[in-house]
């Protein structure tokens, strides 16, 4: 059984580029989570996706944007991007009504 | 969510029991402990959660005081591969998969 992936690894943009990270749940799975931890500290929530659409949102600006597809899949876009974009983007997967989150291996953007 | 307070970092000897405390003193009668890891270059690991009854698993173990305003994790016999980052976290859980709140966490180093 997998568990959650995403893609790319790492990826590396200039200022004002977009971006697409992309992520596959855990098997059975229907809730996505996104996460941007900054080096040294602790993850921050962007937001969550259940059924294709948003259903809360952590304190970033509309830059940030994500979508979920039927198959549960996520993506995570952020256009405009700033040097303090710069950071591991963690997706995390969970069920509905069970109470852990699984989260992935994290893609390492880095924004010169 | 609440806030959690947590001591920067700790050491502690290959084989020994780690105890790691955790602060919350503003916790909310729905709120839950939760405690998670991160090993370097990873994404978060979920470790153990209660409310107020001290829980066991094949992880760690979890005691949480009467008054519930501390906890402590414990790992009872620390190995190399459980040095890591790990995070309290104070949450309401709402059947609706409700976000995670990190704070930097607490440093755990295993030495030989």
């Amino acid at each position: 059984d997998a568990g959650v992936t995403q893609s790319p690894t790492h990826l590396i943009k200039t200022r004002g580029q977009q971006v697409t990270l992309r992520c596959s749940p855990k098997s059975g799975h229907d809730t996505v989570s996104w996460y941007q931890q900054a080096l040294g500290q602790g993850p921050q929530f962007i937001f969550q996706y259940y059924e294709e659409e948003e259903r809360q949102r952590g304190n970033f600006p509309d830059r940030f944007s994500g979508h979920q597809f039927p198959n549960y899949s996520s993506e995570l876009n952020v256009n405009a991007l700033w040097l303090g974009d710069s950071a591991l983007y963690l997706c995390a997967s969970s069920l509905t009504g069970l109470d852990e989150q699984f989260f992935g291996p994290g893609t390492r953007l880095t924004v010169l | 969510d609440a806030k959690t307070t947590q001591p920067t970092s700790m050491d502690c000897a290959e084989g020994r029991a780690a105890n790691l405390p955790c602060n919350h003193s503003t916790i909310s009668g729905n709120e839950y402990v939760y405690w998670y890891r991160q090993i370097h270059s990873q994404g978060p690991q979920y470790i153990i959660h209660g409310l107020k009854n001290n829980e066991t698993n094949e992880m760690a173990s979890l005691i949480i005081t009467e008054d519930r305003k501390s906890s402590t994790l414990i790992l009872p016999h620390a190995t190399l591969r459980d040095t890591a980052v790990y995070y309290c976290i104070v949450r309401v859980v709402a059947g609706a998969n409700s976000k995670l709140t990190f704070g930097k966490g607490i440093t755990l180093s295993v030495r030989p």
